[in-house]
C-alpha cells in the first residue's frame, strides 16, 4: 500500500521560474494538506484541500502561491517567480477524510539559485 | 491562536538510557489532539504518539510515552532504552479537534536528539 508520494525529491530553480511540486494523496485518502519547512524550523501549515476544493489556505502567502487538488491527478503546489526566500522543504500530507491522523510524504527540497 | 513552545533546541541521551522531551502549548480550546513527530535525517515525518486531550490516561507506544498535563499544558515525550536509530529531530504538534475547526497541524521549532553508543 504505497503511502504519500511526493515528486521531485529535489528540485532546483533560477530566481524568477516557475516552481511546481507534486502530490500523491494515499490511496482513499480525499483530504491534502501542505506544509512548508524552513531551515532549523518545524512545519508551517499552507493549505488544505479536499478534491477540487480549497478548504483552508490561511497559511498560503497572498501572491506568487497557489495550490490545487483536481478530480482526477495528483495535487499541485505551484509557486511562480520563485526568490532565494522559497528555499525550503514542502511536505504534502494526506488523510482519508477530515479529523483523522495526516500521514506524510518525504518531501520535496526546493533550492533556488 | 495556538502554539507550541519546545524548549529544547538539543538533548543527548547515553544508549539504554531514558530521556524527556519537553513541549508546552496554549489554546483556549478543550478539544484538541496533540502529537509528537520523528524526523530522522531522511527527513520523513513519522508519527510517533498521539493523545486526545479528553483522555486523561497518558498515551504509550512500545519505548515512547508521554505525560500529559491538560491543566498545565504541558505534554512531553519519555523515550525509555533509548536506541541509535532513536536519533532524530522530534516536533511536539497540536491539531484542533472540533468538527468545522482547523485541521491544520500546528508545529514547534523541534529537539534534536543525540544518541550515544
Amino acid at each position: 500500500n504505497a503511502g504519500v508520494m511526493q515528486n521531485p525529491r529535489h528540485l532546483v530553480r533560477r530566481r524568477g521560474q516557475e516552481a511546481r511540486l507534486r502530490c500523491s494523496p494515499m490511496k482513499g485518502h480525499s483530504h491534502v494538506y501542505w506544509y512548508r519547512q524552513l531551515p532549523e524550523e518545524g512545519l508551517k501549515f499552507m493549505v488544505y484541500l479536499q478534491k477540487e476544493n480549497i478548504i483552508d489556505e490561511s497559511g498560503m502567502p497572498k501572491e506568487r502561491f497557489s495550490a490545487e487538488f483536481p478530480k482526477e491527478g495528483p495535487s499541485i503546489l505551484r509557486i511562480q517567480q520563485v526568490v532565494r526566500g522559497d528555499s525550503a522543504a514542502y511536505f504534502c500530507a494526506s488523510s482519508p477524510q477530515g479529523g483523522q491522523p495526516q500521514h506524510f510524504g518525504d518531501g520535496t527540497r526546493l533550492s533556488i539559485l | 491562536a495556538q502554539t507550541v513552545t519546545q524548549s529544547q533546541p538539543e538533548m543527548s541521551v547515553q544508549e539504554a538510557e531514558t530521556v524527556t522531551l519537553s513541549c508546552t502549548y496554549d489554546t483556549s480550546e478543550s478539544d484538541y489532539y496533540l502529537f509528537w513527530y520523528k524526523q530522522p535525517p531522511s527527513r520523513q515525518m513519522i508519527l510517533v504518539i498521539r493523545q486526545e486531550a479528553y483522555k486523561q490516561q497518558n498515551a504509550t507506544e512500545n519505548r515512547f510515552s508521554v505525560n500529559f498535563q491538560k491543566a498545565a499544558k504541558s505534554f512531553s515525550l519519555k523515550i525509555s532504552d533509548s536506541q541509535l536509530g532513536d536519533a532524530a529531530m522530534y516536533f511536539c504538534a497540536y491539531r484542533s479537534r472540533y468538527l468545522g475547526g482547523s485541521e491544520k497541524l500546528v508545529f514547534g521549532k523541534g529537539t534534536k536528539l543525540t544518541v550515544n553508543p
